[in-house]
């Protein structure tokens, strides 16, 4: 079963310092990747997405994620987070045509000021 | 553009009674629905898939009969949990994917269930 890990649950940072939030999936096909942002009391947001080409992905915010097919992982970056940022991140997978995603557990971010 | 919202954002109900929950896009055509739980400080959990005019595909372990879902028009998708028990309380999230970007889910903001 295709499956997503998030190996940082609750993450701490001060303001101006770099993020990395690690997403490994497990599935061997093509898949589509996903990181979406909630910030407090708000729905889900597309941060960016991988379909294929370059595999550093530019998106919203000033964040960008890298796919490196070899290790199975999408993670998340961020070279200087601000207070704004503080929200759950999620990962997610899709894969095949179903348009089913499959989302990793997420990870609180706590940006301190 | 490319909203969806829920109705209600939160319903508190007796054990025992059945509750609808509503997602519509409001300003996109909604080809595909989707309905997720999300328990807390956890993730989404996909409940079942839902194409317009068509019997919702229900996840493994989903109670297609205690989770009726109706998409009955590209902008209206409902949930009705038939009745409830305090277990069913969680936060229920739907999203909508526009017909030209299926790769695209637009989520809803949710809605709160309790269940007394």
């Amino acid at each position: 079963a295709q499956s997503v890990s998030q190996h940082n649950h609750h993450v701490i940072l001060s303001e101006a310092a770099s993020l990395e939030l690690g997403c490994n999936y497990s599935y061997g096909g093509t898949v589509n990747l996903f990181w979406y942002v909630q910030y407090p009391g708000q729905h889900l947001q597309l941060l960016l997405k991988y379909f294929s080409g370059d595999p550093l992905v530019k998106g919203i915010k000033g964040f960008e994620a890298e796919f490196i097919k070899s290790k199975f992982s999408f993670n998340l970056r961020k070279p200087s987070v601000q207070w704004s940022d503080t929200a759950e991140y999620f990962c997610a997978v899709k894969s095949g045509n179903t348009g089913k995603l499959i989302f990793g557990q997420g990870t609180t971010l706590q940006v301190k000021p | 553009g490319a909203v969806v919202s829920q109705h209600p954002s939160w319903v508190i109900c007796k054990s025992g009674t059945s509750v609808k929950i509503e997602c519509r896009s409001l300003d996109f055509q909604a080809t595909t629905m989707f309905w997720y739980r999300q328990f807390p400080k956890q993730s989404l959990m996909l409940m079942a898939t839902s194409n317009e005019g068509s019997k919702a595909t229900y996840e493994q372990g989903v109670e297609k009969d205690k989770f009726l879902i109706n998409h009955a028009s590209l902008t209206l998708s409902t949930l009705t949990v038939t009745s409830a028990h305090p277990e069913d309380s969680s936060f229920y999230i739907c999203s909508g994917s526009p017909y030209r970007g299926p790769d695209t889910q637009y989520f809803g903001p949710g809605t709160r269930l309790t269940v007394l």
